[in-house]
């Protein structure tokens, strides 16, 4: 049971170019979600998907695509890097109950993908 | 999700408890106070979670005032393994959307 697990690990970029990161969980989770964190700051909501098929912007989307490929998969992508993107990128999940249960809702993180664009 | 107040840093001698306070006093009814952690460069953990009543695990305690507007996370016996920046955050139960915000957090420094 790997958890969250998010690749690459580290990445550098030229302005302009394009890369995907990737996440994946192996735990069921309905939930995904992707977060930057900027030096010195808390973590920003970038894009997240409360289900399979859905995806839905948080507080910083521009310059971001996601793509929630299937239950276990929720990719990032820059099609366009720029070096106000450098950042430390988390993904997380977590599993939502029904308003039949109380939902726990704990979100489980990745260890980061450490992004430079020059 | 409502909005909550931290003071942005704290020291703590090893061995004594570390109280982190949080203030979320638009917290809504059916909203639960979470708290997660983040060791250097890490990504975040979760501690514990409450309503409105005292939770305590095996990382730490919760503490909930009656009017639910504040809240205190106690670390029994910190250690230095537990200098980090903590996060307080309160969010719905029935999240269908799931979406939460982190603010900047408390950063808890243990001194031997």
């Amino acid at each position: 049971n790997a958890g969250v697990t998010q690749t690459p690990k580290f990445q550098v970029l030229k302005t302009g170019q394009s890369m995907t990161l990737q996440c994946a969980q192996d735990m069921n989770h309905n939930s995904m979600y992707w977060y930057r964190q900027d030096p010195g700051m808390g973590l920003r909501l970038i894009y997240y998907s409360a289900s399979e098929g859905t995806t839905d912007k948080g507080e910083v989307p521009n310059g971001y695509n996601v793509s929630r490929l299937n239950k276990r998969e929720f990719s990032l992508r820059l099609e366009s890097a720029a070096p106000s993107q450098t950042s430390v990128y988390f993904c997380a999940s977590s599993e939502n109950l029904g308003q039949a249960t109380l939902a726990k809702n704990i979100q489980y993180f990745g260890a980061g993908t450490r992004l430079s664009v020059l | 999700d409502a909005k909550t107040t931290q003071p942005t840093s704290m020291d703590c001698a090893e061995g004594r408890a570390a109280n982190l306070p949080c203030n979320h006093s638009t917290i809504s009814g059916n909203e639960y106070v979470y708290w997660y952690r983040q060791i250097h460069s890490q990504g975040p953990q979760y501690i514990i979670h409450g309503l409105k009543n005292n939770e305590t695990n095996e990382m730490a305690s919760l503490i909930i005032t009656e009017d639910r507007k504040s809240s205190t996370l106690i670390l029994p016996h910190a250690t230095l393994r537990d200098t980090a920046v903590y996060y307080c955050i309160v969010r719905p139960f029935n999240t269908n959307a799931g979406k939460s915000t982190f603010g900047d957090g408390t950063t808890l420094t243990v001194k031997p």
